[in-house]
Order: C-alpha cells, then sequence, then structure tokens
C-alpha cells in the first residue's frame, strides 16, 4: 500500500492566484481529512469527509477556502484567491471505519508571496 | 471547549536517560488519546490510541499511559533515532466520527 498520497510535494505561487492540492487516501477507508499545520496554531481540521460526504467544515477559515470530494479515490483542497497568511502545510489524511488511528501523507507546503 | 496542552515544548536528552512528555486534555467525553511521531518535513506517524483511564500501551522505548485528566509518553533509554516531534491528540464522543485536536507537541533530541 503506497499510503495517501499528497500532490504537490512544495507550492510557490503569487498572492491572488489560484492554488489546487490534491489528495488520495487509501483504498478502503472511509474517512478523509484536511489539516493545516503552522508554528503558531499547531495542527488544525479544515474539513473532513465520509463516504465522499463533506461532515465538518466548521475548520475552513474562509469562504476562499474549499474542498470537494468527487469520489472515493480521489480529494482537493483549493484556495481562491491564495494569500500570504494562507502559507503552511496542508496535511491530508484518511482513516478506516474505526478510526484507530489516521494515515497522514507527506503533506503539501504551501508558500504564498 | 475541547482542548489539548503539551509539555514541555522542547526536551533535550542524552542517549540512554529516560523521560516522559505530558499530555494535559479537558474534552467533553473522551473516545479517546492519540500519540502520533512527526519527523522533520514528514507527516505525523500514528503510534498509539488510549481508550480507558488506566490503559497503558509499549512500543520498543516508548510507553504511554493514560488518566482522566492527562497522557504521559514515557521514554525508556531513549536513542538519537527517538528524535522527533511528538504529538498528542483528543477525540471527543461528541464529535461525528472522527476529528481530532491535536496539542502543539513536544520536540525531543537526543544526543549521542
Amino acid at each position: 500500500d503506497a499510503g495517501v498520497i499528497q500532490s504537490p510535494r512544495h507550492e510557490v505561487t503569487e498572492m491572488g492566484q489560484e492554488v489546487t492540492l490534491r489528495c488520495k487516501p487509501i483504498s478502503g477507508h472511509d474517512y478523509l481529512f484536511w489539516y493545516r499545520q503552522t508554528m503558531m496554531r499547531g495542527l488544525e481540521l479544515l474539513i473532513y469527509f465520509n463516504n465522499n460526504v463533506p461532515i465538518d467544515d466548521s475548520g475552513m477559515p474562509e469562504d476562499r477556502f474549499s474542498a470537494k470530494m468527487p469520489n472515493a479515490s480521489f480529494s482537493t483542497l483549493k484556495i481562491q484567491p491564495s494569500e500570504p497568511r494562507d502559507s503552511a502545510v496542508y496535511f491530508c489524511a484518511s482513516s478506516p471505519p474505526i478510526n484507530y488511528g489516521y494515515t497522514f501523507g507527506s503533506g503539501t507546503r504551501l508558500t504564498v508571496v | 471547549e475541547d482542548q489539548v496542552t503539551q509539555s514541555p515544548e522542547a526536551l533535550r536528552l542524552q542517549e540512554g536517560e529516560s523521560s516522559s512528555l505530558n499530555c494535559s486534555y479537558t474534552v467533553s467525553g473522551l473516545r479517546g488519546l492519540f500519540w502520533y511521531r512527526q519527523d522533520p518535513g514528514k507527516g505525523p506517524e500514528f503510534l498509539f490510541t488510549l481508550y480507558s483511564a488506566g490503559e497503558e500501551k509499549e512500543k520498543e522505548r516508548l510507553k504511554a499511559t493514560l488518566t482522566k485528566k492527562e497522557s504521559f509518553l514515557h521514554i525508556t533509554a531513549p536513542k538519537p533515532e527517538d528524535s522527533a516531534t511528538y504529538l498528542c491528540a483528543v477525540q471527543a464522543f461528541s464529535n461525528q466520527g472522527g476529528k481530532l485536536i491535536f496539542g502543539q507537541g513536544t520536540e525531543l533530541s537526543v544526543k549521542p
């Protein structure tokens, strides 16, 4: 099993541009999570899905952020327009139906200049 | 509000010098407490889940324990390869199945 796969690993973009982060969860995992990690705020949950349906998006900071999960093997997190304060490492994680521990991807380091 | 506080923020040990990391939590009905290890440039890696006070889990040089208010991660005779940031997280029964609230982590450095 290749684990949770995220792309790209690094993204540098200019303020105002659209950014799309991608995630492929582990096959058979029903839950998918998007987290953001910064030095100041640590790991924060942005949104999570169960069986492709968004369950809790209360952590999405603004309307500039949106996430989709069109099928069980793919999810995207989009920021439009991006701002310098969005710079962070974004992690995707998945877990099986009985949540005994997430598996995290390697993350996407986003820098907005 | 569910909350997790880890201490110390950073810990420096000599190889073989045992110590403990602390995770204090407040949660409206604990479903589970999780420990993760995170290496620089990588995602957190799952270590343990504890579900009830008095429970203990062990893996190599690590042992996690749980009380009603806190959890400890004991490191016995650490080696340089144990250097990492250790994260604690809680999950409440009120969550619909998955949300974890993370602490800020303890950065452990083990010198040879």
